[in-house]
């Protein structure tokens, strides 16, 4: 069975202070997603990250994969007030229909 | 278009209730999916449709009951439901390396 874990599932930061959020997964999959979600909305896709070595970066946020250690991680840079939400990643359910398994979510707060 | 809509955003329904929520598409994607959230939760996959027939059914109770009428659209027909079952209601299709999240439904039933 396909599990997904990430930490921390709370984070508080300073603006301008980085950290990284960590997402692990138990079996193979060569595709990981990361989603933002504000309270009350929907899921934001934030990166599609599909081979090993992958890195994408869009703003402060920067992702990579490491498929032979079945780990990626959020990197947030300088963190500012406007990146407070709950951040999911999620691989595919391999052998499956294609639908996605999420870790339990990462809630971030970030203070001024 | 690169959106997949839901409908109604918001519902509230008694227990004695029918109600359905609505999906819609028009990305060509052949694979369409129905997930739960509850708060503080990830996402959980109810069902999932290929080519328009059912192909995964995660043990949810009959109470919930999806249809897809065709490649674009997907309903879930609610009907009895228990407060437990509030949450929000999110429909999502693939494209072949993406899945692609409506806006959900956020239900509550008393």
């Amino acid at each position: 069975e396909l599990k997904v874990e990430q930490n921390p599932l709370f984070l508080s930061m300073q603006e301008g202070k980085n950290y990284t959020i960590y997402c692990n997964y138990s079996t193979t999959s060569d595709r990981l997603y990361w989603y933002r979600q504000d309270p009350g909305k929907s899921l934001e896709s934030l990166f599609v990250l599909l081979s090993n070595g992958a890195v994408k970066q869009e703003g402060r946020l920067m992702a990579s994969l490491d498929t032979k250690a079945r780990l990626s991680t959020l990197h947030i840079t300088a963190a500012v007030h406007d990146l407070s939400a709950t951040y999911f990643c999620a691989v595919d359910n391999r052998g499956s229909q294609g639908n996605l398994i999420f870790g339990k979510g990462t809630k971030l707060s970030v203070k001024p | 278009d690169t959106e997949v809509t839901q409908t109604p955003k918001h519902l509230v329904m008694g227990m004695t209730n029918k109600k359905s929520l609505k999906c819609e598409q028009h990305m060509g994607h052949r694979a369409m999916y129905w997930y739960k959230q509850k708060a503080k939760k990830p996402p959980e996959l109810m069902f999932v449709y290929s080519y328009e027939k059912l192909s995964i059914n995660e043990s949810v109770p009959s109470r919930f009951s999806p249809e897809c009428p065709n490649s674009s659209l997907l309903n879930l027909h609610l009907h009895a439901l228990q407060p437990e079952d509030s949450a929000l209601y999110l429909c999502a299709t693939r494209s072949y390396n993406e899945q692609f999240f409506g806006p959900g439904t956020r239900l509550t039933v008393l």
